[in-house]
């Protein structure tokens, strides 16, 4: 069964003090791995897609890498306005089915 | 550009009623989802429509139809609501290019049901 896990459930960073969120996924065929951000009460708001094994992509204080089974979504030196829900998901092979992660809830004090 | 938009923001229902749950968009976008998000769940996709005219069952269909009227809006109806439809409601939408970055998905800012 395909299957999306992310960790931790939740994190909590001092400002500045860097850190990553894991997405590990089994699934039978990936063909994209997505990273959204989430801020209470509103919908999901597209981050980064990876396709291959070793691709990087950065947006500010953002770099998210992929594996063969997992990726990371870095962190570097957060700010309090980081802090949101992270959700990552993928699609596999010939469909337009995405599977999403459960989600990394990151605070970030000031 | 509105993006992905949805209506209503929050409704209350009472068990056996029915309603139906908007969605457009002004993307000009082929391919339209609806997910439902539940506490300690992940998003799970309800159904999608990969073009216009076109619909298919999602991981949890039962209990719902779906209606893409065009190109622009696509509609979730619940028939007989049910408590355990009790859920946050996303509609996305994606030029539905896949394996390139036109199947990113653009989320709306979801409608809160409460089934009592």
């Amino acid at each position: 069964e395909d299957q999306v896990t992310q960790s931790p459930e939740a994190l909590r960073l001092q400002e500045g003090e860097s850190s990553s969120l894991n997405c590990s996924y089994t699934v039978s065929g990936l063909r994209g791995l997505f990273w959204y951000r989430q801020d209470p009460g509103k919908g999901p708001e597209f981050l980064f897609t990876l396709y291959s094994a070793g691709e990087e992509k950065e947006k500010e204080r953002l770099k998210a890498t992929l594996t063969k089974k997992e990726s990371f979504l870095h962190i570097t030196a957060p700010k309090p306005e980081d802090s949101a829900t992270y959700l990552c998901a993928v699609r596999t092979s010939g469909t337009y089915k995405y599977i999403f992660g459960t989600g990394t809830r990151l605070k970030v004090l000031a | 550009n509105a993006g992905v938009t949805q209506t209503p923001k929050f409704q209350v229902l009472k068990t056996g009623q029915s309603m139906t749950l908007q969605c457009a968009q002004d993307m000009n976008h082929n391919s339209m989802y609806w997910y439902r998000q539940d506490p300690g769940m992940g998003l799970r996709l309800i159904y999608y429509s990969a073009s216009e005219g076109t619909t298919d069952k999602g991981e949890v269909p039962n209990g719902y139809n779906v209606s893409r009227l065009n190109k622009r809006e696509f509609s979730l109806r619940l028939e007989s609501a049910a408590p355990s439809q009790t859920s946050v409601y996303f509609c996305a939408s994606s030029e539905g290019v896949l394996g390139t970055a036109q199947e990113t998905q653009y989320f709306g800012p979801g409608t809160r049901l409460l089934v009592l």
